[in-house]
Order: structure tokens, then C-alpha cells, then sequence
């Protein structure tokens, strides 16, 4: 079985600063890690994943996560927040990159001015 | 990158009445497909696993009766909500696997906002 928790519903940053999203996973399977953006009314957007290379995932838009087994989180950052980047982010996992997605309850990101 | 499209973006419609929604790869042939749906200020729950040619496999809980899938080609699955009441209103959500050499992921539709009277 796998589930991914996402701390904290919302999230608010001042537009400059660093963005800081954390998701912990669980799964029986090594797995496959998802970060996913939806802008209101909007469908999905793959921002990036882990398909157990490179523990350090660069994605779109500026954002990197970092899988860290020990840990079981694979937290997203971006190092300076623009207003653009208002919006809910889902964390998910899978037991590969094609078989059926678990997500996160997601987390609302607000930018302050 | 994929595409992959639904229709109708949004449909209103009467309790009772049945809706089709309809999920299409564009530049690449599916041979899965998956349903989610997203109540409002939620996360996306996985309602079942669209199969081309085999009866798609339901989650837990999710009425198939109801929500009836079709995944007759490999570009095109469809989503029927049937006797539509209120509280299936949602946004649906289908993502199609691309299983091309090199490339094995999912991409999801813009979603379908059902809202029943």
C-alpha cells in the first residue's frame, strides 16, 4: 500500500522568499514520487519526479524536491517565491511511473506582496 | 510534450439525467487510462483504472453501476455518470499512460466540471 501526507493544508511566503512544501511517503514499494501544481479551475501539471536516480529532482518553474529515503520525504522547494507560483500543490506516489497515482490531501500556497 | 483532452470542459445537468465525459489521448495511444475525481478544496481520488478492450477495475467504494467506463480504443475512454443527482456535482479528472520506449508516464486532462441541479 502507499499514501503520501502533506504537512500543512496552507502555506504562505512572501513573494522573494524561500518556498518550502513537505510531503512524507509510505510505501511497501521503492516508489515513485510526484509533485504535481493546479492553478484554480485548471487541471495538473507535473512540476517534476523521482524515479530512483538522482535523489536531487529539478523541475519546472524553478522548484526542486529531494528524496530522502531515511526520512520518507520528498519536500518541495523553490529558493525565491514569485506571485505566479500561487496555487495548490499535490505530492503523490506510485508503485512505478505508469501505474495508478496516490495523492496528497495538497497544500494551498498564498504569496504575500 | 503529451496531450491529453476532455469533453466537455463543464456540463450542467439535470438529477436524473446521465452525462458522458469523454477523455482522449491526442499524439499517443493509451492502453490505460485512470478516472479521478476532485470535490471542491480536495485532493484527487482515483475512482478506477480504464483497461482498452477489458472491463476497467473499480477502487474501494466507487458504485461501477454507476459510474459506467468505456475504454473502446486506444485513444478514447468515457466516463458515464448515470441517474446524475446532486452530489456526484465534481471535477473529473482522467489521465492517459504513455508507454512509449523512453518514456512511460502519465499525463492528465484539463479536467470536466459536472455540477447536477
Amino acid at each position: 500500500a502507499q499514501s503520501v501526507t502533506q504537512l500543512g493544508s496552507h502555506v504562505s511566503v512572501s513573494e522573494g522568499a524561500l518556498v518550502l512544501l513537505r510531503c512524507n511517503y509510505s510505501s511497501s514499494v521503492p516508489p515513485y514520487l510526484f509533485w504535481y501544481v493546479q492553478y484554480p479551475n485548471q487541471g495538473l501539471q507535473l512540476l517534476l519526479k523521482y524515479t530512483s536516480a538522482a535523489t536531487l529532482v529539478k523541475g519546472i518553474n524553478g522548484f526542486e524536491a529531494e528524496f530522502k529515503k531515511s526520512e520518507t520525504s520528498f519536500h518541495l522547494t523553490k529558493p525565491s517565491a514569485h506571485m505566479s507560483d500561487a496555487a495548490e500543490y499535490f505530492c503523490a506516489v506510485s508503485g512505478s511511473s505508469a501505474s495508478k497515482i496516490i495523492f496528497g490531501s495538497g497544500t494551498r500556497l498564498s504569496i504575500r506582496p | 510534450g503529451a496531450v491529453v483532452s476532455q469533453h466537455p470542459s463543464r456540463v450542467i445537468c439535470k438529477s436524473g439525467t446521465s452525462v458522458k465525459i469523454e477523455c482522449r489521448s491526442l499524439d499517443f495511444q493509451a492502453t490505460t487510462m485512470f478516472w479521478y475525481r476532485q470535490f471542491p478544496k480536495q485532493s484527487l481520488m482515483l475512482m478506477a483504472t480504464s483497461n482498452e478492450g477489458s472491463k476497467a477495475t473499480y477502487e474501494q467504494g466507487v458504485e461501477k453501476d454507476k459510474f459506467l467506463i468505456n475504454h473502446a480504443s486506444l485513444t478514447l475512454s468515457t466516463l458515464t455518470v448515470t441517474s446524475a443527482h446532486p452530489e456526484d456535482s465534481s471535477f473529473y479528472i482522467c489521465s492517459a499512460r504513455d508507454f512509449r520506449v523512453g518514456t512511460d508516464t502519465q499525463y492528465f486532462g484539463p479536467g470536466t466540471r459536472l455540477t447536477v441541479l
